[in-house]
């Protein structure tokens, strides 16, 4: 099993609409959790941090379920700005006080009019 | 606020030729990290460093070299360019922290034939 998997998608959806995308990770010591955004041909961008009670940033919803080890992230009322692949982080803090970062291949999300 | 910035943006190079990428960063970050990113493949480390003087290796280091003189630059050097280097590369920072987000910057795309 792959320690960090996302659905490739593209994901198609209309303008208004709600999507969610789920992410796995394989290490149950997975500390920290992060959703990024890639516009094509651009760099990575923070998108939010994903903390253990959930959090929402505007139409963005970000939730933790360690139990079953995937985290989520829910858009509301989906804009054509919103079109970009979603990236998912993992951090596993190490023994030796260095952080381990893994990152998911991304989901493609297409918003059309 | 530069945040990390990357030097050049694009490079050509061809097969047996060196370079070196530069990446700078101005928010006293103690992380720094040298990623590849190809289709298909993802985000995958190349080198990193967590302090002045520090480099470890990351996934796929063959054929890069990197060096962390001073805190906030880090280089990545290719020694003898190789078509497989093609790609494009992201350097990214950090806090020491363990909920501390990667930053980015903005790519270098590098092709070599």
């Amino acid at each position: 099993r792959k320690e960090v998997e996302q659905d490739p998608g593209p994901f198609n959806v209309p303008e208004g609409a709600t999507v969610a995308f789920n992410c796995t990770y394989s290490n149950s010591a997975s500390q920290s959790f992060f959703w990024y955004r890639q516009d094509c041909r651009k760099e990575p961008k923070l998108l939010m941090s994903v903390y253990s009670s959930g959090n929402e940033d505007g139409r963005f919803t970000a939730q933790l379920n360690r139990a079953s080890q995937y985290i989520s992230l829910l858009i509301r009322d989906s804009k054509l700005s919103d079109s970009a692949t979603y990236l998912c982080v993992v951090l596993q803090h190490g023994n030796s006080g260095y952080s381990t970062l893994t990152f998911g291949k991304g989901t493609m999300l297409l918003v059309s009019p | 606020n530069a945040g990390v910035t990357q030097t050049p943006k694009f490079r050509v190079l061809k097969t047996g030729q060196s370079m070196t990428l530069l990446c700078a960063q101005d928010m006293n970050h103690e992380y720094m990290y040298w990623y590849r990113q190809d289709p298909g493949m993802g985000l995958r480390l190349i080198h990193y460093s967590v302090g002045e003087g520090t480099t470890a290796k990351g996934e796929v280091p063959d054929g890069y070299n990197v060096s962390r003189l001073k805190k906030q630059n880090f280089l990545l050097g290719l020694e003898s360019a190789a078509p497989s280097q093609t790609s494009v590369y992201f350097c990214a920072s950090r806090r020491q922290d363990y909920n501390s987000p990667l930053h980015f910057g903005n790519g270098t795309r590098l092709t070599v034939t």
